[in-house]
């Protein structure tokens, strides 16, 4: 199965800062999802990206597929701590899903 | 409410006592599906389903089992459980497959076996 790699791994933010959570393939990706999962719970869907170059915004956050659709970022602008969790990028392969190691934010206030 | 209900939310069991995680969705998906999650790995798929009677297998298959007899349910069926499979477990439902649709996730089930 083609293998996402989610970088930094962590990541600890300043309220109010800035932040990106990059997500790289090998291969083309064909659609690329964001999740956001709370400590221990369930995935919650952020935002789908199929088109080379496309760039989707949703509150504060907003989510890039480059051109070659091989990689993606997720930037948050001045983070708060709702935005701390877990943050996984996603791909899909015939039927079956696959996601990134995940990368886990954490907001100082 | 739309949702996707997993039970129990929290299991302690011991090695080679069979058990079963059910999952119930109430918004006539099509595509289920179950991950496991252990840190350091992510989210890994265990076993998918596209419709009643149709299963298949994700990436983690091996001491799993599943079916779904109907579209609402799919039970997660672990024959002999053993320590290796401790893990995190979603369950997860959408409209159609995967592809192009939004996975609702369940709140998941923590498994612990000794």
């Amino acid at each position: 199965s083609q293998e996402l790699e989610q970088s930094p791994q962590s990541l600890i933010v300043q309220e109010g800062k800035n932040l990106t959570i990059n997500c790289t393939s090998s291969k083309t990706l064909y659609g690329l999802y964001w999740y956001k999962q709370k400590y221990g719970e369930g995935l919650i869907f952020l935002m789908m990206l199929q088109k080379g170059g496309e760039e989707k915004s949703h509150e504060k956050i907003t989510a890039k597929l480059d051109e070659k659709k091989q990689q993606s970022s997720l930037h948050i602008t001045a983070s708060q701590p709702s935005h701390a969790g877990i943050y996984l990028c996603g791909e899909t392969l015939d039927y079956k899903l696959s996601f990134g190691a995940g990368t886990t934010v954490t907001v100082r206030a | 409410e739309a949702q996707v209900t997993q039970n129990p939310r929290y299991l302690i069991t011991v090695t080679g006592k069979k058990l079963t995680v059910t999952c119930s969705q109430n918004m006539n998906h099509e595509y289920m599906s179950w991950y496991r999650q252990d840190p350091g790995l992510g989210l890994r798929q265990i076993y998918y389903s596209m419709n009643v009677e149709v299963t298949d297998k994700g990436d983690v298959p091996e001491g799993y089992k599943v079916s779904r007899k109907e579209k609402r349910n799919f039970p997660l069926i672990l024959e002999s459980p053993s320590p290796n499979q401790t893990s995190l477990y979603f369950c997860a439902s959408s409209y159609s497959g995967p592809s192009y649709n939004e996975q609702f996730f369940g709140p998941g089930t923590r498994l612990t076996v000794l």
